[in-house]
């Protein structure tokens, strides 16, 4: 069964750090561009980041720049997020999502509380 | 950066009812539009990509159209389990990626 779980999620200071995971199954991971998408309390969804196959590449939404790091461990299928220097506005469900430009795989969520 | 106007931001429909979503793009996007189910709790489906093309395993009452700057995603004949917030995407500028505000489906 193709499958990405997520995890690393939980509550945070401002100011604070989180690493996220993303464990995948099912499929050839180091095949496929993948992506973290997050959706705050009651809104959209935004893209945050996204990592070609090889780690070679890497991109992120304006909000996110010089905070957070995307990175990928093909050895283990896994597929992570570093963030630094949270702020509240990072309150959201994180997703990770096999990137085939749509995103055509996704895991269930986790999410992160960034609050005081 | 491509900004993506989704029209309207929710809609009351009934059982049975034809039922149509527009996107917008600021920019000429070819057809690298997306478009995705969401139900409360759950993470996104993805139900259309390259603005016309259904991904596996979508019923066919769901079917999209455009390309350009304009965008639909066309629910022909609508189910209880269609009811939930619809998001589209475009990829035109990919890597870098947005999506529309969502249109959320309620029950009339």
């Amino acid at each position: 069964e193709v499958q990405l779980v997520e995890s690393g999620g939980g509550l945070v200071q401002p100011g604070g750090s989180l690493r996220l995971s993303c464990a995948a199954s099912g499929f050839t991971f180091s095949s496929y561009w993948m992506s973290w998408v997050r959706q705050a309390p009651g809104k959209g969804l935004e893209w945050v980041a996204n990592i070609k196959q090889d780690g070679s590449e890497k991109y992120y939404v304006d909000s996110v720049k010089g905070r957070f790091t995307i990175s990928r461990d093909n050895a283990k299928n896994s597929l992570y997020l570093q963030m630094n220097s949270l702020r509240a506005e990072d309150t959201a469900v994180y997703y990770c999502a096999r990137d085939t430009r749509a995103f055509d795989i996704w895991g269930q969520g986790t999410m992160v509380t960034v609050s005081s | 950066a491509i900004r993506i106007t989704q029209s309207p931001s929710s809609l009351s429909a009934s059982t049975g009812d034809r039922v149509t979503i527009t996107c917008r793009a600021s920019q000429g996007i070819s057809s690298y539009l997306a478009w995705y189910q969401q139900k409360p709790g759950k993470a996104p489906k993805l139900l259309i990509y390259a603005a016309s093309t259904l991904q596996s395993g979508v019923p066919s009452r769901f079917s999209g159209s455009g390309s350009g700057t304009d965008f639909t995603l066309t629910i022909s004949c609508l189910q209880s389990e269609d009811f939930a917030t619809y998001y589209c995407q475009q990829y035109y500028s990919y890597p870098l990626i947005t999506f529309g505000q969502g249109t959320r489906l309620e029950i009339k």
